[in-house]
């Protein structure tokens, strides 16, 4: 098992750029979430999906899109990036909710200039 | 709203054991009280997870004494590996988790 997998690992975007990160999961979890990180702080869930087609927000949503069309993929897109959204994004996910122990991906550190 | 209270850092020594206090005195009955480890550049990762008493498995031990407002993670002869974030988690009302800034704990030789 792969477990979670994210890509890119790195990237920097321009103000007003828009991509989408990646993440994929072989463990047929049911669930999977966005996190983003900044530095010295903790995690802050942005969206999350129960569910193939089931999507819901977190606690920082705006500035993001995601979609949840297989069980396997949880794209993360940025519709026009901003300086405020350099970060570190996670993507986790677990087999029935939060309460489940979460695996994690290895993250993708976004600079936005 | 469950919130956990930890301290920010902590700084042990190599083969000494190492507890991380969390306060939580909001817990509601049924929730779990959930320990995740993070390292530099790395996502976190499920350490432990109890309700009650103690638990223990290969990685690290939990204590949560009865009334359950607090529990302590004990990691046994620390090494430099250890030094990481440690994150006391429990659910807020929506059932999801909030990770908070953690304890920054540093190994020193």
């Amino acid at each position: 098992n792969a477990g979670v997998t994210q890509t890119p690992k790195f990237q920097v975007l321009k103000t007003g750029q828009s991509m989408t990160l990646q993440c994929a999961q072989d463990m047929n979890h049911e669930y999977m979430s966005w996190y983003r990180q900044d530095p010295g702080m903790g995690l802050r869930l942005i969206h999350y999906s129960v569910g193939a087609g089931i999507t819901d927000q977190g606690e920082v949503p705006n500035g993001y899109n995601v979609s949840r069309s297989t069980t396997e993929d949880f794209p993360l897109r940025l519709l026009s990036a901003a300086p405020s959204q350099t970060s570190v994004y996670f993507c986790a996910s677990s087999l029935s909710g939060f309460r489940d122990e979460q695996f994690f991906g290895p993250g993708t550190r976004l600079t936005v200039l | 709203l469950a919130k956990t209270t930890q301290p920010i850092s902590m700084d042990s020594y190599e083969g000494q054991e190492v507890n991380i206090t969390c306060s939580h005195n909001n817990i509601a009955t049924n929730d779990y009280i959930t320990w995740y480890q993070q390292f530099p550049s790395q996502g976190p990762r499920f350490i432990i997870q109890g309700y009650k008493t103690k638990v223990t498995n290969e990685v690290a031990s939990l204590f949560i004494p009865a009334d359950r407002k607090s529990s302590t993670l004990s990691l046994p002869r620390v090494s430099l590996s250890d030094t990481a974030v440690y994150y006391c988690l429990l659910p807020n009302r929506d059932d999801k988790i909030i990770f908070g800034k953690g304890t920054r704990l540093h190994i020193l030789p």
